[in-house]
């Protein structure tokens, strides 16, 4: 059971396909993040948006674009991926992320991505 | 910016056993650091934290250490479980972010 849920739970694309991963939370909180999670590696943070607007982008090629209509919706929007894309994508959610205020993150179950 | 290290990368203990799993963070600043279970083709999830001005924290059969003055903090599972195995990832919070480590993969042998 979790408050952050994501859909699809899988995806296979091809590279000139486009798509969108959702993500939705119904904790109130007021932070979301997008997180890639590829094997052996640490989960690399993405994008980062506190009250819609987005603070942090970590250097994400452009092919991912992100959108955040309110504080409970999160979107990951992909075009022309690369088979290295392939990855578990997830969502997570907090209360807060900025300032000295700091909370733990609640993640949704994932995207497993397949790029072909 | 900050870096987080995790060893070991695998553990395998007997059931019954203790399990420790160490992480090293690099900047000062960080100031809460969350530890996460996540188990096979399943969400990462929070199992305890500990923020910077507390030096250790237990729930049940888990605890938390925090040497400030060395950049470390460590998870410690008493009496494991079966249902301990899954891969560990300890985390410190950075700036505005979380900054994860490489993950732990604990085996629990019945």
């Amino acid at each position: 059971e979790t408050g952050v849920t994501q859909t699809p739970r899988h995806l296979v694309m091809g590279m000139t396909n486009k798509k969108s991963l959702k993500c939705e939370q119904h904790l109130g909180h007021n932070a979301m993040y997008w997180y890639k999670q590829s094997a052996k590696k640490p989960l690399e943070l993405m994008f980062v948006y506190n009250f819609k607007e987005q603070t942090e982008n970590n250097s994400v090629p452009s092919r991912f674009s992100p959108e955040c209509p309110n504080s409970s919706h999160l979107f990951l929007h992909l075009h022309t991926l690369q088979p290295e894309d392939s990855a578990l994508y997830l969502c997570a959610s907090s209360q807060e992320s900025a300032g000295s205020y700091n909370s733990p993150l609640h993640f949704g179950n994932g995207t497993r991505l397949t790029v072909t | 910016g900050e870096n987080v290290e995790q060893h070991p990368s695998t553990l395998s203990v007997q059931e019954g056993d203790s399990a420790v799993i160490k992480c090293t963070y690099s900047d000062s600043a960080s100031n809460y650091f969350p530890w996460y279970k996540q188990e096979l083709g399943k969400r990462p999830q929070l199992i305890i934290d500990i923020r910077s001005n507390v030096g250790e924290k237990k729930d049940q059969r888990i605890a938390v250490t925090l040497n400030k003055t060395a950049k470390h903090f460590s998870l410690h599972i008493t009496e494991t479980q079966p249902e301990d195995s899954a891969v560990y990832f300890c985390a410190a919070f950075y700036g505005q972010n979380f900054v994860f480590g490489p993950g732990t993969r604990l085996s629990v042998l019945p």
